[in-house]
């Protein structure tokens, strides 16, 4: 079963535009991390936010992480149309292993 | 340096089949995951291996899936007596270790069972 949901589930923001994605899990954790998939490809992870972490950066990446409200938040700046794909997080559900689980996903589609 | 791959790319196979899907892990990974992905959907847990026993296999949806890591590299995913419903991309990916971080996943191998 998924662990988390992404809200929301598709977005479409033009070039250079600022897209905000959040994310809600369930149970407590260790760390979220932030996943991103092109059409038909593999996952690439971008960034990991450990559990007494309230932000993290990484080149155009910003992800916030309220534990007490169990949400996260992944904001892209200045998007560009190669940043069109989805967008997970994924939690190791506070077993401190690394086998995740995901959200559901938002579909982001950067329009030139 | 080389990804997961897994083999094969696609797959299709008729209802009642048996399956294999291969993944070959990042050189010196000792951590691999095994996701399946609908359409639309976030890849959902099926197993994890810790060297070569299988640490976690609570997300496997019943007795036909299995898979094994032998050596503690290669991985296959067996599949019994296919059903329709178990069409879906599956997704391998390693890590490190098996604590807290990074999964490297490969491009996944997409099963159609007509």
């Amino acid at each position: 079963s998924q662990q988390g949901e992404e809200d929301p589930q598709a977005l479409s923001i033009q070039e250079g535009e600022n897209a905000t994605m959040n994310c809600s899990y369930k149970t407590s954790i260790n760390n979220l991390q932030w996943y991103r998939q092109n059409s038909g490809r593999g996952l690439v992870h971008l960034i990991l936010i450990r559990s007494n972490e309230r932000e993290k950066h990484s080149g155009r990446l910003r992800v916030t992480l309220d534990t007490s409200k169990k949400s996260s938040s992944l904001l892209i700046t200045a998007s560009r149309a190669a940043d069109t794909a989805s967008y997970f997080c994924a939690t190791d559900a506070g077993t401190g292993a690394n086998n995740l689980f995901f959200g559901t996903g938002t579909r982001l589609t950067v329009i030139p | 340096g080389a990804g997961v791959s897994q083999t094969p790319s696609n797959k299709v196979t008729e209802k009642g089949k048996y399956v294999e899907l291969r993944c070959d892990p990042i050189s010196g990974h000792t951590a691999l995951y095994w996701y399946r992905q609908s359409l639309g959907q976030g890849p959902e847990f099926l197993i994890y291996f810790q060297g070569t026993g299988a640490a976690d296999d609570s997300g496997l949806p019943n007795d036909r899936f299995f898979a094994v890591r032998p050596e503690g590299s290669v991985s296959t995913l067996k599949i019994q007596r296919t059903e329709r419903g178990d069409s879906a991309v599956y997704l391998c990916a390693s890590s490190l270790t098996q604590v807290s971080g990074e999964l490297f996943f490969g491009e996944g191998s997409r099963l159609t069972v007509l």
